[in-house]
C-alpha cells in the first residue's frame, strides 16, 4: 500500500562511488515506474522511467532496474557526484492509464567529498 | 515549450482561514492536472487530479478542494485552514495516457499555518 507518512530512509555515499537507491511497489499490475530527483525546496524532476515488460533501462549514469518477481525498483547512480544530492521518489503507476502514481517515501542521498 | 506556474510560493495563514492556491500550465492542451503534499522530510500524497475541465478526483477525504475553471488552470482551496494542512504543496501535469506519462511538477507553495 501507500508508505506516505513514513520518514525518509538516507544514504550516504563517498563521491566517485555507485549509489543504489531502492524502492519497493505494492500493486503486481503496476505497468510503469518513475524515478524522481527533488532537490531542496524544489519540486521533482525525472531520472529515467521503465515498463513493465523490462527488466533494465539505462540513462546517462542511471540505471533503473525493475524486478516484478518481488516487486522491486532501483535506481543505480554511477560515479556519484555532489550534484546528485537530493531525495529520489520512485512512483508507480496506480490505474495504468498514466493518470495516477502513487510515490514512494523517498530517500535522501547524501554525497560526501 | 511547456511551463507550470505556481503561486505564491510561500505563505503563512492563521488557522481558521481560508486558502487559494493556483497553478497554471503553459504551452499544451487538455493536460492531466494533479495537486500534490509534502509534509516535511516525508514523500509525495496526491490530493487530487483532474483530466478535463470541472473532472476532479479526489484521493485523500480532508477539508481540502480543488477546480479546474479552464483547461490549463487548477486551483486548490480551502474553507478553514488546520495546523495540519502545513506543508509543501506541488502542482504537476501531464500528458497522459501518452508514451510518456511523466508528470512535470510546478516549483511548489510552502504554506506554513500558524
Amino acid at each position: 500500500g501507500e508508505s506516505v507518512g513514513l520518514h525518509l530512509p538516507t544514504l550516504s555515499v563517498q563521491e566517485g562511488d555507485n549509489s543504489i537507491i531502492n524502492c519497493a511497489y505494492s500493486n503486481s499490475a503496476s505497468d510503469y515506474f518513475i524515478w524522481y530527483k527533488q532537490e531542496s525546496g524544489k519540486g521533482p524532476q525525472f531520472i529515467i522511467d521503465i515498463r513493465s515488460n523490462m527488466d533494465k533501462r539505462q540513462g546517462q549514469r542511471v540505471t533503473v532496474l525493475l524486478n516484478k518477481t518481488v516487486k522491486h525498483l532501483s535506481l543505480q547512480i554511477a560515479a556519484t557526484q555532489p550534484g546528485d544530492s537530493a531525495v529520489y521518489f520512485c512512483a508507480e503507476n496506480k490505474d495504468n492509464y498514466g493518470q495516477n502514481f502513487v510515490f514512494g517515501p523517498g530517500t535522501r542521498l547524501s554525497v560526501l567529498p | 515549450s511547456q511551463t507550470i506556474h505556481q503561486w505564491p510560493a510561500t505563505l503563512v495563514q492563521p488557522v481558521g482561514s481560508p486558502l487559494s492556491l493556483e497553478c497554471t500550465v503553459e504551452g499544451t492542451s487538455n493536460p492531466n492536472l494533479y495537486w500534490y503534499r509534502q509534509a516535511a522530510g516525508r514523500g509525495l500524497q496526491l490530493l487530487f487530479y483532474s483530466v478535463g475541465i470541472g473532472q476532479i478526483s479526489s484521493e485523500v477525504p480532508q477539508n481540502l478542494s480543488a477546480s479546474r475553471p479552464q483547461d490549463r488552470q487548477f486551483i486548490l482551496s480551502s474553507k478553514k485552514l488546520l495546523l495540519s494542512d502545513s506543508g509543501f504543496y506541488l502542482c504537476a501535469w501531464s500528458l497522459g495516457p501518452s508514451p510518456s506519462y511523466e508528470q512535470y511538477f510546478g516549483p511548489g507553495t510552502r504554506l506554513t499555518v500558524t
